[in-house]
């Protein structure tokens, strides 16, 4: 079966600082996609990037960028220049192109200012 | 080009009563997915319909929830007889047909909050 671990319940970072957010995935599949969902107060599920596993380029989204480490399963999420509205539930997903994709327990990220 | 709506927002039942959860795709999407988020959790994938067909519901609990997406009219998530343990988030997510493979991308709606006395 495929997990999604997030192993950082809370983490937080200044704001215009860089913070990393953590992700590990289990799967026997070669072929899927990765994604950061954000989820602020409004509970709105608001994509923040996706990767493709078949692409060994590392996606980025102006600030956000990830680092996808396919043999280690580790898909980690890099925000630059910190802002006081990224501050958010961030969750990370599995989706091997079908519909049930796997969500880990998310990390609440706290912006400083 | 609206997104996906969910309605209501939020929705306060007692025990016993039921509680029909509303969802209207994105325009040109015929997937409609349910997803239910305990306080604190992630969101766990319940069912996965086309219209007037129901691909996979594994996630479902076997009684007293059930879903559909009728022909015409928003997918409606069903909770019969409701318990205390069914109070969470519900978010309802969309997809178009092929090529939706080339991006595994879904799209959510705001989700409705069960709250269950």
């Amino acid at each position: 079966a495929q997990t999604v671990t997030q192993s950082q319940p809370e983490m937080s970072v200044q704001e215009a600082e860089t913070v990393t957010l953590s992700c590990t995935y289990d799967t026997s599949e070669s072929d899927y996609y990765l994604f950061w969902y954000k989820q602020p107060p409004s509970r709105q599920m608001i994509l923040v990037i996706r990767q493709e596993a078949y692409k060994q380029q590392n996606a980025t989204e102006n600030r956000f960028s990830v680092n996808f480490q396919k043999a280690a399963k580790s898909f980690s999420l890099k925000i630059s220049d910190s802002q006081l509205g990224d501050a958010a539930m961030y969750f990370c997903a599995y989706n091997r192109g079908r519909y049930d994709m796997r969500f880990g327990a998310g990390t609440r990220l706290t912006v400083k200012p | 080009n609206a997104g996906v709506m969910q309605n209501p927002r939020h929705l306060v039942r007692r025990r016993g009563q039921e509680a029909r959860l509303r969802c209207s795709p994105m325009k040109g999407h015929s997937h409609v997915y349910w997803y239910r988020q305990l306080p604190e959790e992630g969101l766990k994938f319940m069912v996965y319909l086309q219209k007037e067909n129901i691909i996979d519901e594994s996630g479902m609990p076997k009684e007293r929830f059930s879903a559909e997406f009728p022909k015409e009219g928003p997918s409606i998530l069903r909770i019969q007889q409701v318990v205390r343990g069914d109070s969470a988030a519900y978010f309802c997510a969309s997809s178009p047909p092929l090529p939706r493979e080339a991006t595994g991308e879904l799209f959510f709606g705001e989700g409705s909050r069960l709250t269950v006395l």
